[in-house]
């Protein structure tokens, strides 16, 4: 799981403010992706990317932005329409295994905190 | 929509017992299952996975046996360690454009000494 960062570890924002959180992959993966993480709850998936400058909504997407602009890169804003932005959130990125399958690697994780 | 669910929430055992995590998906396409580990306040790793065309795999301490009829799959950990104490999940996802993984709600795995 080593070559994908996320950056800060820990972020604290005011309510209101929109924050970018960021993900960063050398694995020359195609595939990126943004969960959520709350207690009890598992992952939730957020934002998908499977190629440079295109991506997809998951599951919870509402509040949240993303942009692909570069194949090593998959921002993460998390907007002030976002009601309950206080979680850890995790990138994953992805490669093709033989069959078409997909085994994803995940970041670190940042967790922020909005008070 | 697709669902993965997960049971137990959590699971505590004696050292050098056996563990076993189940884990049922709705969706009859899904073809790849793979189980990630996280302890506290790490990423989750990927500890190993089973594709639909195969009923159980090993690797050391731990298997994953695959049930397609009744879309079951289950994680198990034998002659556990304290080590092994984290939080396991368990997803599925299926061929296709997106191949997008549906995960369970975790299992917190507790191995007293």
């Amino acid at each position: 799981d080593g070559g994908i960062t996320q950056s800060p570890k820990y972020l604290f924002r005011k309510e209101g403010q929109n924050v970018t959180l960021s993900c960063e992959q050398n694995l020359n993966h195609d595939a990126m992706y943004w969960y959520r993480q709350d207690p009890g709850q598992g992952l939730r998936l957020i934002y998908y990317s499977q190629i440079v400058n295109d991506f997809q909504k998951g599951d919870i997407a509402e509040g949240y932005s993303v942009s692909r602009e570069k194949k090593e890169s998959f921002p993460l804003t998390v907007t002030s329409a976002q009601k309950n932005p206080t979680a850890f959130y995790l990138c994953a990125s992805s490669k093709r295994l033989a069959g078409g399958f997909v085994e994803q690697y995940f970041g670190p994780g940042t967790r922020l905190t909005v008070t | 929509g697709e669902n993965v669910e997960q049971h137990p929430s959590t699971l505590s055992v004696q050292e050098g017992d056996s563990a076993v995590i189940k884990c049922t998906y709705s969706d009859s396409a899904s073809n790849y299952f793979p189980w990630y580990k996280q302890e506290l306040g790490k990423r989750p790793q990927l500890i190993i996975d089973i594709r639909s065309n195969v009923g159980e795999k090993k690797d050391q301490r731990i298997a994953v046996t695959l049930n397609k009829t009744a879309k079951h799959f289950s994680l198990h950990i034998t002659e556990t360690q304290p080590e092994d104490s984290a939080v396991y999940f368990c997803a599925a996802s299926k061929l296709g454009a997106t191949n997008k993984l549906i995960f369970g709600t975790g299992t917190l795995l507790a191995v007293q000494p």
